[in-house]
């Protein structure tokens, strides 16, 4: 198993601002992903982490609004940019070490846009 | 359109009993299948998985069976426990060329009554 550790676990943040969330992984990993979890809906895949390249974004996402970066194996970040109340949700942080393997979770971070 | 559905949001088990969860998925390509636990304020927790070569995997109180004709998967709990109160998510993926990325129901809540 991995463990991973990401921050802030919750914020609370002005319309037009931007955060960037960390996460932190024990060991090195193949892949990291984010996912946003809006309320009542599934865990939905906001882009593939690439290690030294940049991310690979699901349609409906785009760099200019989350912008992501991977400086190494084991840690990522994700920003929100300009945010809007639509962007509160739980943005989820995973990794996995294989195709066809488990994915790790962070604990998610709580994003309120007032 | 979702490629995953966990038609109840739902379900309500009395302490002890079995609680069945399922999860229907629409292509046939995906070949592996995974279920996840899912705590307020925490990240999805990994519980079990099975791959397409398989019907049944076990693992303690947790069986998941996977039908491929009526792309079906189950997870069984026995006996049920106030503890396994809970959200659960069905996963499924596709181990085809670059595809790591898990697909997610949108859940079920899990009550377990004492």
């Amino acid at each position: 198993s991995a463990v991973i550790s990401q921050k802030p676990s919750r914020d609370i943040c002005q319309r037009g601002t931007s955060l960037t969330i960390q996460c932190q992984v024990d060991s090195q990993v193949t892949m990291m992903f984010w996912y946003r979890q809006q309320p009542g809906q599934s865990l939905t895949l906001i882009a593939t982490a690439n290690q030294g390249s940049e991310a690979t974004y699901e349609s409906g996402f785009v760099i200019d609004k989350f912008p992501i970066s991977r400086p190494n194996l084991t840690f990522s970040t994700l920003t929100v940019s300009n945010m809007s109340p639509e962007d509160s949700s739980i943005y989820l942080c995973s990794a996995q070490r294989d195709r066809n393997t488990e994915a790790f979770f962070g604990q998610g971070t709580r994003l309120t846009v007032v | 359109d979702q490629q995953v559905k966990q038609n109840s949001p739902s379900l309500s088990v009395q302490e002890g009993r079995i609680s069945i969860l399922n999860c229907d998925y629409t292509n046939s390509m995906f070949d592996y299948f995974l279920w996840y636990k899912k705590y307020p304020a925490e990240g999805p927790t990994f519980l079990i998985s099975i791959s397409s070569i398989k019907d049944k995997n076990e693992d303690g109180r947790f069986t998941v069976f996977l039908n491929k004709s009526a792309k079906h998967l189950s997870l069984h709990i026995v006996p049920s426990q106030p503890g396994d109160s809970a959200v659960y998510f069905c996963a499924v993926a596709y181990s085809g060329a670059g595809s790591y990325q898990l697909t997610f129901g949108k859940g079920t809540k899990l009550s377990v009554i004492p």
